[in-house]
């Protein structure tokens, strides 16, 4: 089965530690995305990446950093310099072997400060 | 700047009512448009697609439409059931590859 692996389901942080979150694909898609949802805000861009070891800053990039060493997985590390941290982050993939194809997401991780 | 405006933030309608979403965009160079429908503490399931160049697709009681020249899209929801309650996203894809989404209409049908 073909998809986007999020893990874990759930993660606390603790004031000043910085937290990885695993996004892993088997789609063989290039590019990779990772949104953080908040209610009532809708899906903003953190970081997205078209090709291994090459990635863009979203809209809302500060405080997060991203690698892209293997086309399969694209891990978001949550800094101690991102104040408020609590939301549900997404993953997503995208083929781009041709141009317009449709984005598809994993299950998602909820972050929460301790 | 490319912004995405979803009207209604919520709707409740009658089991077996069919229903409209709207969707509306500032930038009319998006290379295409995507529906999703999202459940509660899960991520995002992809409904349908439309190329910039299309004007409408299906997929079973979905039916979404696309007008680039006014900035708007639509998804059509025919004879409505409970199971589809969820909250609905539309997205489109910027030339630079940004994805740019609305924020959402949740959708309660009524049994």
């Amino acid at each position: 089965d073909g998809g986007i692996t999020q893990s874990p389901k759930y993660l606390f942080r603790k004031e000043g530690q910085n937290v990885t979150l695993s996004c892993e694909q088997n789609l063989n898609h290039d590019a990779m995305y990772w949104y953080r949802q908040d209610p009532g805000q809708g899906l903003r861009l953190i970081y997205y990446s078209q090709i291994v070891n090459d990635f863009q800053k979203g809209d809302i990039a500060e405080g997060y950093s991203v690698s892209r060493e293997k086309k399969e997985s694209f891990p978001l590390t949550v800094t101690s310099a991102q104040k408020n941290p609590t939301a549900f982050y997404l993953c997503a993939s995208r083929g781009t072997g041709w141009s317009n194809q449709p984005q598809h997401f994993g299950d998602g991780t909820r972050l929460s400060i301790l | 700047k490319q912004e995405v405006t979803q009207i209604p933030a919520a709707l409740s309608v009658p089991e077996g009512e069919n229903l409209v979403l709207n969707c509306s965009f500032t930038d009319s160079a998006i290379y295409n448009l995507q529906w999703f429908r999202q459940d509660p503490g899960k991520g995002l399931t992809s409904l349908l697609l439309i190329q910039s160049s299309q004007r409408e697709q299906t997929s079973g009681r979905l039916n979404a439409s696309l007008d680039k020249s006014s900035g708007r899209s639509t998804l059509y929801i025919a004879a409505s059931q409970p199971g589809d309650s969820a909250t609905y996203l539309c997205a489109g894809r910027r030339g630079d590859d940004k994805i740019i989404f609305g924020k959402g209409t949740r959708l309660h049908i009524l049994p």
